[in-house]
């Protein structure tokens, strides 16, 4: 299966500001996609990014508020922007590869005060 | 929209004792099931999936059982460790089809507890 990175690991952000994370592949991949796992919760897709085209973004979820760039395909990033504390959340890079199916990076737990 | 969900949210069990994690889903167009490990600190982990043309499949120590009658899928762990002490999620896919690729959706998960 592929091996993601993401960074940072974990990061305290001020109320708003904005953070942006990085999602590194070892193998060149089609589509990645990112997900939002609030605390003691489930999985929620916020959107799917495709290398050259802009990202398709889940019902409640704007790019105004969460820009995707996904430069190559090998790299994506995700901005938080303008922060409250109900972004608080772990987020989480995914992606797929045909045969390999889904992998997780580690996350990136947000906490915003 | 279609979601996955869990009938139980929390389960312990003994060292050495079977498991049972239930999942009930409603999108009846769904054809890839997976079921996810995710531990403290860490991103989920693949550990079984199953494609809705079988009913059951096996791996180490794991079996994921799909009834599409009922849309229900279930993962069975036989042996129980304190190491399978987890979140477990199931998760769905409904463009599997041929070229698979495609978003997935996310059970609530069931906190697994094992007792030594």
């Amino acid at each position: 299966s592929a091996v993601i990175s993401q960074k940072p690991s974990r990061d305290i952000c001020q109320r708003g500001t904005s953070l942006t994370i990085q999602c590194q592949v070892d193998s060149q991949v089609t589509m990645m996609f990112w997900y939002r796992q609030q605390p003691g919760q489930s999985l929620t897709l916020i959107a799917t990014a495709n290398q050259g085209s802009e990202a398709t973004y889940e019902s409640g979820f704007v790019i105004d508020k969460f820009p995707i760039s996904r430069p190559n395909l090998t790299f994506s990033t995700l901005t938080v922007s303008n922060m409250s504390p109900e972004d608080s959340s772990i987020y989480l890079c995914s992606v797929e590869r045909q045969g390999y199916g889904y992998t997780f990076g580690s996350g990136t737990r947000l906490t915003v005060v | 929209g279609e979601s996955v969900g869990l009938h139980l949210p929390t389960l312990s069990v003994q060292e050495g004792d079977n498991s049972i994690i239930n999942c009930a889903y409603s999108n009846s167009a769904s054809d890839y099931f997976i079921w996810y490990k995710q531990e403290s600190g860490k991103g989920p982990q693949f550990i079984i999936d199953i494609r809705s043309n079988m009913d059951k499949r096996q791996g180490q120590r794991v079996t994921v059982l799909l009834n599409k009658t009922v849309k229900h899928l279930s993962l069975q762990i036989a042996a129980t460790q304190p190491g399978d002490s987890a979140v477990y999620f199931c998760a769905e896919n409904a463009n599997a089809g041929g070229t698979s690729y495609g978003k997935l959706t996310f059970g609530q998960g069931t906190i697994l507890t094992v007792h030594p």
